[in-house]
């Protein structure tokens, strides 16, 4: 069973620029989540879809983060402008129906200069 | 709103100690806690997951238990590895109403085992 994929894996851009990350989950996972990793911390919470509605987005920052994921199965979460401070590891992680384990791609670490 | 703290923030051991990593949440009303592997500039793998009716769950060398009650889970690793030197992660997952079910992480503990 293949995993999460991510891409890019890397991003370095300057701060007021714009970007955009892309997750596909598991196949058949309907419930997808984003998240936030800064350096030192935990994962933190971003948007959780189940299909390609949204369940949870109260701790996004939704003046400059946009999620969506029309055709519920790949997802796209942009930044736009970009701050220093989103310099971060970008998570993506999917959950079956059936299990309650979620499974992390490998991430994209993004770099605001 | 839900906290999940980690001791210690790192630990450096020699290989073939058994060790303990700390995990304590302040809401106890929980649906799992699950622990995670992160190795640099890797995703998180999956190590272990209990169910809140569970007691503790083991696979290989690792055991982990919960205590709901009191808030605390601890991951038991026996015979370390030079291999297990990473970062190991706490999540709790806590339903909070139509649906939304994200998990709340730790900071981590950073292990080192040392050859």
């Amino acid at each position: 069973e293949a995993g999460v994929a991510q891409s890019p894996r890397y991003k370095i851009i300057e701060k007021r620029q714009s970007v955009a990350f892309w997750c596909n989950p598991i196949s058949g996972h309907a419930t997808l989540y984003w998240y936030q990793q800064i350096l030192g911390q935990g994962p933190k919470l971003l948007i959780q879809f189940q299909n390609n509605g949204v369940v949870d987005d109260s701790q996004l920052p939704k003046d400059r983060f946009s999620a969506e994921r029309l055709k519920g199965v790949d997802s796209t979460l942009k930044i736009q402008p970009a701050k220093l401070e989103d310099s971060a590891v970008y998570l993506c992680a999917s959950r079956g129906q059936l299990t309650y384990e979620q499974y992390f791609g490998p991430g994209t670490r993004l770099t605001v200069t | 709103k839900q906290e999940v703290t980690q001791i210690p923030a790192a630990l450096s051991v020699p290989e073939g100690e058994n060790l303990v990593l700390n995990c304590s949440f302040t809401d106890s009303a929980i649906y799992n806690l699950q622990w995670f592997r992160q190795d640099p500039g890797k995703g998180l793998t999956s190590l272990l997951l209990i169910q809140s009716s569970q007691r503790e769950q083991t696979s290989g060398r690792l055991n982990a238990s919960l205590d709901k009650s009191s808030g605390r889970s601890t991951l038991y690793i026996a015979a370390s590895q030079p291999g297990d030197s990473a970062t190991y992660l706490c999540a709790v997952r806590v339903y909070s109403g139509g649906g939304a079910d994200g998990l709340t992480f730790g900071k981590g503990t950073h292990l080192i085992i040392q050859p």
